[in-house]
């Protein structure tokens, strides 16, 4: 079935240590995005890339980073986890600039101690 | 700047009663509007979307809403309710300033009773 996939379903991560949250399509969208869900707060943009080879920041950027070698790969990498960055991560794709409406994966659950 | 406001956190009707979850956006340009559904421990998934066709969209899962200029609104309906419509729901908004930007509501949980 096409579609996103996120890889690991759900990790605990020590504060300080790094960690890489995995992001792959298979349906050739050009823009992909990663957002987090906090609750109370709904999705929040992290980063976004609206083709391979650029990327972007979004409303909450910091502590978080991205690159986009490829069509097919996003992934999302914490330096530095700390315990604010325990939160449900979402990748999404679209096949512009989010007119189509997005595509989501099935999440990273995510727990900081 | 656009934004979009979901009235409501939670909204409980009876399996068979009428589903109305409300959104108002504001939007300095011509907005497109989308509706997602989330079940538990699951991704959104898209349930309808407006980009400046009819103003009356139907989506999947017997859902529709309509885009109102007038009053800034974008709510969803369903004429009855079943039980596995109990999910949490999106509004988002997205407007092309440049690039595109999509912000998306705070979400409403929707409780169906047997």
């Amino acid at each position: 079935t096409a579609g996103i996939t996120q890889a690991p379903t759900s990790q605990i991560l020590a504060a300080g240590r790094s960690m890489t949250l995995r992001c792959t399509q298979d349906m050739r969208h050009n823009a992909m995005y990663w957002y987090r869900q906090d609750l109370g707060l709904g999705l929040r943009l992290i980063h976004y890339s609206n083709t391979a080879g650029t990327t972007g920041k979004g409303e909450v950027p910091d502590g978080y980073s991205v690159s986009r070698a490829n069509t097919d790969d996003f992934p999302l990498t914490l330096a530095s986890a700390v315990p604010s960055q325990t939160s449900v991560y979402f990748c999404a794709s679209s096949p512009t600039q989010a007119y189509y409406g997005y595509t989501f994966g099935s999440g990273t659950r995510l727990t900081v101690v | 700047a656009q934004s979009v406001t979901q009235l409501g956190s939670h909204v409980s009707v009876s399996e068979g009663a009428l589903v109305l979850l409300r959104c108002n956006y504001s939007s300095s340009v011509p907005p497109y509007l989308f509706w997602y559904v989330q079940y538990p421990n699951q991704g959104l998934q898209l349930l309808l979307k407006y980009t400046s066709a009819a103003t009356l969209v139907k989506g999947i899962n017997g859902f529709e809403a309509e885009f109102k200029k007038s009053e800034t609104s974008f709510h969803l309906t369903k004429p009855s309710a079943h039980m596995s419509d109990a999910a949490e729901y999106f509004c988002a908004v997205s407007v092309r300033t440049g690039g595109f930007k999509t912000i998306f509501g705070a979400g409403t949980r929707l409780f169906v009773k047997a």
